[in-house]
């Protein structure tokens, strides 16, 4: 089955302490993606990745870090996690199409934060 | 910059009534415009698309209509179920995104609920 996978689905951590949310396609895209979702505001794109070792910032990219040494995985790394980075995370992934557009990306099932 | 305003919610309807979310957009050039829909404590799937102007996208019974001239693309369906209970995001892709940057650009979302 095609899919996005995240883990953990819920995490409960302290201020200071790093984490990593994990991400992984089966489905052989080039392009891959995180967003968060916070009330009122959508969602948020964070850092993307065009392909293995290809990674940019997004539009909320502070206090994040990602890497892409496989293309498969895509893990999202919070080195001091702060309150503010309680929210809900989405990965994407999809192939890239470059300017055309008319493509499909696909979600994984969230991962819900929560900084103390 | 790219953005997209979406009906505020939450909108709770009766079974079989008419629904309309209204989705308007700002962007340069022509963007591909999208709804997806998130079920509770699911990920993000795609519900429709179009990507240029008078195109319809229709999937589930939804419809939405690409509207150059209004900039708008909003959601319909005739007759609702209590299983369309969901969250809408209206969401584009701008043709002239950062190269390699396949970001979607997403409204607030709109909660709807169906009560029997």
């Amino acid at each position: 089955e095609a899919q996005v996978t995240q883990n953990p689905r819920y995490l409960i951590t302290v201020t200071g302490k790093k984490l990593t949310v994990t991400c992984s396609q089966n489905m052989n895209h080039e392009y891959m993606s995180w967003y968060r979702q916070d009330p009122g505001l959508g969602l948020r794109q964070i850092y993307y990745s065009m392909n293995v070792e290809v990674t940019d910032k997004g539009d909320v990219p502070e206090g994040y870090k990602v890497s892409r040494k496989e293309k498969r995985n895509f893990p999202l790394i919070l080195e001091s996690p702060s309150p503010n980075q309680t929210s809900l995370y989405f990965c994407a992934s999809t192939p890239f199409y470059g300017a055309s557009g008319s493509y499909e990306q696909f979600f994984g099932p969230g991962t819900r934060l929560t900084v103390l | 910059g790219d953005s997209v305003t979406q009906m505020e919610g939450p909108v709770t309807l009766s079974e079989e009534a008419f629904l309309t979310i209204n989705c308007t957009y700002t962007a340069t050039g022509y963007p591909s415009l999208f709804w997806y829909v998130q079920y509770p404590g699911e990920g993000l799937q795609l519900l429709l698309k179009a990507t240029k102007a008078d195109d319809k996208g229709s999937n589930k019974g939804f419809e939405a209509t690409y509207r150059k001239e209004t900039t708008s693309f909003h959601l319909e369906k005739g007759s609702v179920q209590v299983s369309d209970s969901a969250v809408y995001f209206c969401a584009l892709r701008g043709p002239l995104s950062n190269f390699g940057n396949e970001k979607l650009t997403f409204g607030t979302g709109t909660r709807l609920t169906i009560i029997p």
